[in-house]
């Protein structure tokens, strides 16, 4: 199992610019999740989707979208890029059943 | 209103104990208590969690009070892989999770 893996690794925008952050797990789990993490702080949930078709909003979900049309992929849009979206980004999984979320490496933004 | 207060900073002599107090005190009564630690700049690993029994794993110990206000992770003997981030996580509704900023923790050899 490769678990939760992320593409790509580190990314450079311009202010304005769209892109997608791709997350894919071959676990087969029900909840996948995208999280921010800026310097010094805490992780934050952007959105998340408890199984292919569902998606809601987490805590700071303002300026991306998400789909999930199947089960293993869970990517994340950057509609127009701000200054202000420059962070790590992790993506998680879980099984329904389990209490325990897998991350993947993330993804370093930097929108200039 | 913060849902986990925990210590900005810590320090621990390599094969001591690390205990990392967490303070959880808006816990709803049927919420677990989560934790997970950070390596460097690494996805989140999960540790251990619990309602309100005591839990050990082969990582680590759980201890959270009677009240289940807050409890505290043990680590038994801590290596220098130990250094790391710790969080302290409960789950906000539906499937949030509230991190907060998380202890640092320093292995000392």
């Amino acid at each position: 199992n490769a678990g939760v893996t992320q593409t790509p690794k580190f990314q450079v925008l311009k202010t304005g610019q769209s892109m997608t952050l791709q997350c894919a797990q071959d676990m087969n789990h029900e909840y996948m999740s995208w999280y921010r993490q800026d310097p010094g702080m805490g992780l934050r949930l952007i959105h998340y989707s408890v199984g292919a078709g569902i998606t809601d909003q987490g805590e700071v979900p303002n300026g991306y979208n998400v789909s999930r049309s199947t089960t293993e992929d869970f990517p994340l849009r950057l509609l127009s890029a701000a200054p202000s979206q420059t962070s790590v980004y992790f993506c998680a999984s879980r099984a329904g059943a389990s209490y325990e979320q897998y991350f993947g490496p993330g993804t370093r933004l930097t929108v200039t | 209103d913060a849902k986990t207060t925990q210590p900005t900073s810590m320090d621990c002599a390599e094969g001591r104990a690390a205990n990392l107090p967490c303070n959880h005190s808006t816990i709803s009564g049927n919420e677990y208590v989560y934790w997970y630690r950070q390596i460097h700049s690494q996805g989140p690993q999960y540790i251990i969690h619990g309602l309100k029994n005591n839990e050990t794993n082969e990582m680590a110990s759980l201890i959270i009070t009677e009240d289940r206000k807050s409890s505290t992770l043990i680590l038994p003997h801590a290596t220098l892989r130990d250094t790391a981030v710790y969080y302290c996580i409960v789950r906000v509704g539906g499937n949030q999770f509230y991190f907060g900023t998380g202890t640092s923790l320093t292995v000392i050899p």
